[in-house]
């Protein structure tokens, strides 16, 4: 079946960065889109960017530009997100997600950014 | 604060129904489809419904959506104690150029 599974969770100190991953399965890995979205505490969604797997493109959302990067290995049909010049407020749990539209999740990785 | 805006909560007894509204603008409900999301606690979200009125594989009819103008919504029939979750509306925004999402709605079933 169709399944996305994603890294553990995270502690890091404000100022330093971040590269979850989100392994895929039961699919063709290059004919989706991958796209990220996080959640905040007691906040709601909030969408980080997509990538195309096949081409390596991506699309990042304003607030995230120049401080995301997805990133894919086709070889091991893994995408990944990594986030740098972490603060308080980028704790949240991060989803990837197949589309579109958005048909299958990860289960989420919490990424705590504590001094 | 949320691009698309929707209810915090609403409620309802098993067996009735609730209707859950989104509500956007010209620049992303009313030129663009519409998903909803049911957000369960340690699991992994759920797509209900998608090109604003088709269920996703595996809903059941008691799940369906519209959309007209600038708002969505979501309406649950017969609810069931398994549907008390998170519900979240979903569209892409041209003058944003990102993704947007309303702030979610916590339905309870009494």
């Amino acid at each position: 079946q169709v399944q996305l599974v994603q890294s553990g969770a995270e502690m890091k100190k404000p100022g330093a960065s971040v590269k979850v991953s989100c392994k895929a399965s039961g699919y063709t890995f290059t004919a989706y889109f991958v796209h990220w979205v996080r959640q905040a505490p007691g906040q709601g969604l909030e969408w980080v960017g997509w990538m195309d797997p096949k081409s390596g493109d991506t699309n990042y959302g304003q607030k995230f530009e120049g401080r995301v990067t997805m990133t894919r290995d086709t070889s091991i049909t893994t995408a990944y997100m990594e986030l740098t010049g972490l603060t308080y407020d980028d704790t949240a749990v991060y989803f990837c997600a197949r589309s579109s539209p958005l048909d299958c999740w990860g289960r989420g990785t919490l990424v705590t950014v504590s001094s | 604060q949320s691009v698309l805006t929707q209810p915090p909560s609403v409620s309802a007894a098993p067996g009735q129904k609730v209707t859950i509204s989104c509500s956007g603008s010209s620049s992303n409900i009313a030129i663009h489809y519409v998903s909803w999301y049911q957000l369960v606690p340690g699991t992994a979200p759920k797509l209900l419904i998608y090109d604003n009125v088709k269920r996703a594989s595996g809903i059941p009819d008691r799940f369906s959506g519209s959309q007209s103008g600038t708002s969505a919504t979501l309406d649950i029939t017969g609810l069931q104690t398994g549907d008390e979750a998170d519900y979240y509306c979903g569209a892409w925004d041209s003058s944003l150029s990102d993704e947007v999402f309303g702030g979610g709605t916590k339905l309870t079933v009494l």
